[in-house]
């Protein structure tokens, strides 16, 4: 079984700022995805960001990318020139490469943005 | 309009009571799934279907029961056997079955049991 670690609860960083949020994982499967979901105050689960194990390049998203560590396990999302809509629940989750089960989350940071 | 509707919002029942989530999806997706969330919690998975009439087990589907009669939709029943079913429960749906496809999610139904 797949598990999935975030040891943030809660991060609160100034408008502008950069913030790296941690996610670790643990599996036995060499072929896997790994996702960022952002959770805002209306509660719809908005997908970030996506990488695949497979491919070495980390992904990038406009403001947001990834810092894949495949041998450490760790999949860390960072955050630049953040925002006030960047406020929400963030979530790290993650997917075996095969079938169409569902995906196994971690149980989120809040992220808090100050003006 | 595309997407995944689930209703209601806000659903509130009587211990000992069953009651059933809906979810319809428009979006001639294939998988679906049903996760449950608690405060601290994340997302937990009740359940998944890949295809009409097949549907299997997620990591906490005690307490729980679903059909897929057609592709579009998923509803999920909450028995009296479920101990703790205040939740959020969120549906989700995903084109194919690899997740190199992405999974949509609903705006969720908040169940609270008194």
């Amino acid at each position: 079984a797949q598990t999935v670690t975030q040891s943030q609860p809660e991060m609160s960083v100034q408008e502008a700022e950069t913030v790296t949020l941690s996610c670790t994982y643990d599996t036995s499967e060499n072929n896997y995805y790994l996702f960022w979901y952002k959770q805002p105050p209306s509660r719809q689960m908005i997908l970030v960001i996506r990488q695949e194990a497979y491919k070495q390049q980390n992904a990038t998203e406009n403001r947001f990318s990834v810092n894949f560590q495949k041998a450490a396990k760790s999949f860390s999302l960072k955050i630049s020139d953040s925002q006030l809509g960047d406020t929400a629940m963030y979530f790290c989750a993650f997917s075996t490469g095969g079938g169409a089960d569902g995906l196994t989350f971690g149980k989120g940071t809040h992220l808090i943005i100050q003006p | 309009d595309g997407g995944i509707t689930q209703s209601p919002k806000y659903l509130f029942r009587k211990e000992g009571q069953n009651v059933t989530l809906s979810c319809e999806q428009n979006l001639n997706h294939d998988a679906m799934y049903w996760y449950r969330q608690d405060p601290g919690q994340g997302l937990r998975l009740i359940y998944y279907s890949q295809i009409v009439n097949d549907f299997q087990k997620g990591d906490i589907a005690e307490g729980y029961s679903v059909s897929r009669e057609k592709k579009e939709s998923f509803p999920l029943t909450v028995t009296s056997a479920q101990k703790n079913p205040t939740a959020f429960y969120l549906c989700a749906s995903r084109l194919g079955l690899s997740p190199t496809y992405e999974q949509y999610f609903g705006p969720g139904t908040r169940l609270t049991v008194t």
